[in-house]
């Protein structure tokens, strides 16, 4: 069964751009995650998506947002980049929403200029 | 302002030796902890899961235990190979959360052959 997969591994931006990521989960999870893991903070809750709804929501601005669509897949979006929003942006996939286990994609590499 | 890394713990173990790598987790409401491997340049790798309602759990290898009275886990990897080398998390989830874990700040495991 395939892993998570994270689209683009890698990404330079500049400050003011957005930017799109995007992730499709394990075949049969319904729950995606995301997360940002910098040096300075670690690994910080974004936001989850089960069944095209947000079901939770980590402390990060409303620059951050994402989506879920009918088949599981997740995007996720930062709008009017900040050099602070380099780090590396952790997709995960759960069956469902509790006691679940979660399953981690590669991340993606996201560097602001 | 600078950006300050979080200080990893560190342990560094001999080849086929056993490691303990330890985990104080914040929130006595927390009912779901699950230990993750990551190595570099790659995203957290599920190890083992542990629900509230247990204090012990085997998984191939490594063992997780859980002390509810003093919030702490811990991971323990029998005969350590040099595979085992990469830093470890412990991620706690409470209740009504869905899939919302909260990380600890990691510990970088060495395995000197």
């Amino acid at each position: 069964k395939a892993g998570v997969t994270q689209t683009p591994r890698y990404l330079i931006k500049t400050r003011g751009q957005q930017v799109t990521l995007s992730c499709s989960p394990i075949s049969g999870h319904r729950s995606v995650s995301w997360y940002q893991q910098t040096p300075g903070q670690g690994l910080q809750f974004l936001f989850e998506y089960f069944s095209e709804t947000q079901r939770n929501k980590g402390n990060f601005p409303g620059r951050f947002s994402g989506r879920q669509f009918s088949n599981s897949r997740s995007e996720m979006n930062v709008s009017t980049l900040e050099l602070g929003d380099s780090a590396l942006y952790l997709c995960a996939s759960s069956l469902s929403v509790t006691y679940n286990e979660q399953f981690f994609g590669p991340g993606t590499r996201l560097t602001v200029l | 302002g600078e950006s300050v890394g979080l200080h990893l713990p560190t342990l560094s173990v001999q080849e086929g030796d056993n490691s303990i790598i330890n985990c104080a987790y914040s929130n006595s409401a927390s009912d779901y902890f699950i230990w993750y491997k990551q190595e570099s340049g790659k995203g957290p790798q599920f190890i083992i899961d542990i629900r509230s309602n247990m204090d012990k759990r085997q998984g191939q290898r490594v063992t997780v235990l859980l002390n509810k009275t003093v919030k702490h886990l811990s991971l323990q990897i029998a005969a350590t190979q040099p595979g085992d080398s990469a830093v470890y998390f412990c991620a706690e989830n409470r209740p009504n959360t869905g899939n919302q874990f909260y990380f600890g700040t990691g510990t970088s495991l060495t395995v000197i052959p």
